[in-house]
């Protein structure tokens, strides 16, 4: 069973404060995505990751950056965040790019920017 | 682009009915499907998937679909509910391209008792 695992589940910051939500994966997949979801929208895609050191755009990527340092690890940096950045966010990893490959998510962040 | 449409934000039905969830997506070549679970709380979690072969793919919980190309349609049924399947169900497609996995809004399912 895959594991991913996202820190903090809830975050409450202000607009123009700086936020990092963390995303860890302990079954080796190579790939890791970020979205985020919010009424009427279902999931959309920020970031997307295929190793260490890479980075790939997703559909949404304004005001975000995104950090992947190990195969474990995919960070979300919001430096300057705004109220339209409140929403509710998950991680996701798969082991290959296929198409037929399922994501594993993990259980959200929530982030309220007032 | 491809997309995907759940017409139904919200169904409600009662313990022991048949369901039906509606999927419709919009891709031009050969899709791949998929629909999630999200229990309250909980990320995502895949019920099944479908490429190619039968039409009718079998998932867990006793959930099925069926992937009908004349009506670019995915719909997912399960023949008798229980309250447990209380959830959000999203349909899914990718076209093929790594990291393009588009979502629908979303269907929000309560079963009475």
């Amino acid at each position: 069973e895959a594991a991913v695992t996202q820190s903090p589940r809830n975050k409450v910051t202000v607009t123009g404060g700086n936020v990092t939500l963390s995303c860890r994966q302990t079954n080796s997949h190579n790939y890791m995505y970020w979205y985020r979801q919010d009424t009427g929208h279902g999931l959309r895609l920020i970031h997307y990751s295929y190793g260490a050191g890479n980075l790939q755009i997703g559909d949404v990527p304004d005001g975000y950056k995104a950090t992947r340092t190990t195969q474990e690890d995919f960070f979300l940096l919001l430096e300057l965040a705004s109220p339209s950045q409140t929403s509710l966010y998950f991680c996701a990893s798969s082991r290959d790019w296929g198409d037929y490959a399922e994501q594993f998510f993990g259980p959200g962040t929530r982030l309220t920017v007032l | 682009a491809q997309s995907v449409t759940q017409p139904d934000a919200r169904v409600t039905v009662s313990e022991g009915a048949s369901l039906q969830l509606r999927c419709k997506y919009s891709y031009s070549g050969t899709p791949y499907l998929f629909w999630y679970v999200q229990y309250p709380r909980q990320g995502l979690q895949l019920l099944l998937k479908y490429y190619s072969g039968d039409p009718v793919v079998q998932g867990v919980n006793g959930f099925e679909a069926e992937f009908i190309k004349s009506n670019s349609s995915f719909h997912l049924r399960k023949a008798s509910v229980h309250w447990s399947d209380s959830a959000v169900y999203f349909c899914a497609v990718s076209a093929g391209v790594v990291g393009q996995l588009t979502f629908g809004r979303g269907t929000r399912l309560q079963v009475y008792a």
